[in-house]
């Protein structure tokens, strides 16, 4: 079983829908972290965070630290968020590692 | 402007010809990484650098070399290439500060093909 479990695996909707997108993890963690990955390849980080919650724009990351769970949503999603969003966890016995998960593919359709 | 340059982007090689990727950055980050990711793994790390003349092996290192002579140059040597190394490479890279760890920045990719 993989230490960072994504779902679903792939995903499509309809401009303006409201998407999340899940990540569970069976290790400790000191961070977890969301990247996105774009049609052409390039990787970006999107959020960092250990606790609570972070929004940037129309995304926003949780997690709950006791159910080892977060989530990506984005609202009004446009076709320009269709990518590849990957989990990823940095274990406490060495920060800087990052463990990934297979990653969740979006597609939005105008 | 701050980022982690890759070189080639894009690579034809064939079965045993040493080959080297390039990964250098321009943030003064001690922490620097390479990973393969291949469809349905995802990404794995395959070597990592603490800071200068410091590295260690990740989750597959076999096949793979690399060294860290100066901080802004992590370069990855595949000494003798085989079709199983076909794959899409990243460099990335990121300050040591926290204790939490630090965003990453990465690479534009690297594309290998050995036939």
């Amino acid at each position: 079983k993989n230490e960072v479990e994504q779902s679903p695996q792939n995903l499509t909707a309809q401009e303006g829908e409201f998407i999340t997108i899940n990540c569970s993890y069976s290790v400790g963690i000191s961070a977890l972290h969301w990247l996105q990955q774009h049609p052409g390849g390039g990787i970006v980080s999107l959020f960092m965070l250990s606790s609570g919650k972070k929004k940037h724009g129309r995304l926003i990351a949780t997690i709950n630290i006791q159910e080892k769970h977060s989530s990506l949503h984005i609202t009004a999603s446009h076709p320009r968020d269709s990518a590849v969003y990957i989990c990823a966890v940095s274990p406490p016995y060495n920060t800087d590692k990052l463990i990934f998960g297979t990653g969740t593919r979006l597609q939005v359709f105008p | 402007e701050a980022q982690v340059t890759q070189n080639p982007r894009y690579l034809i090689t064939v079965t045993g010809k040493k080959l080297t990727v390039t990964c250098s950055q321009n943030m003064n980050h001690e922490y620097m990484s390479w990973y393969r990711q291949d469809p349905g793994l995802g990404l794995r790390q395959i070597y990592y650098s603490m800071n200068v003349e410091v590295t260690d092996k990740g989750d597959v290192p076999e096949g793979y070399k690399v060294s860290r002579k100066e901080k802004r140059n992590f370069p990855l040597i595949l000494e003798s290439p085989s079709p199983n190394q076909t794959s899409l490479y990243f460099c990335a890279s990121s300050f040591r500060r926290g204790r939490m760890g630090e965003t990453q920045y990465f690479g534009p990719g690297t594309r290998l093909l050995v036939l």
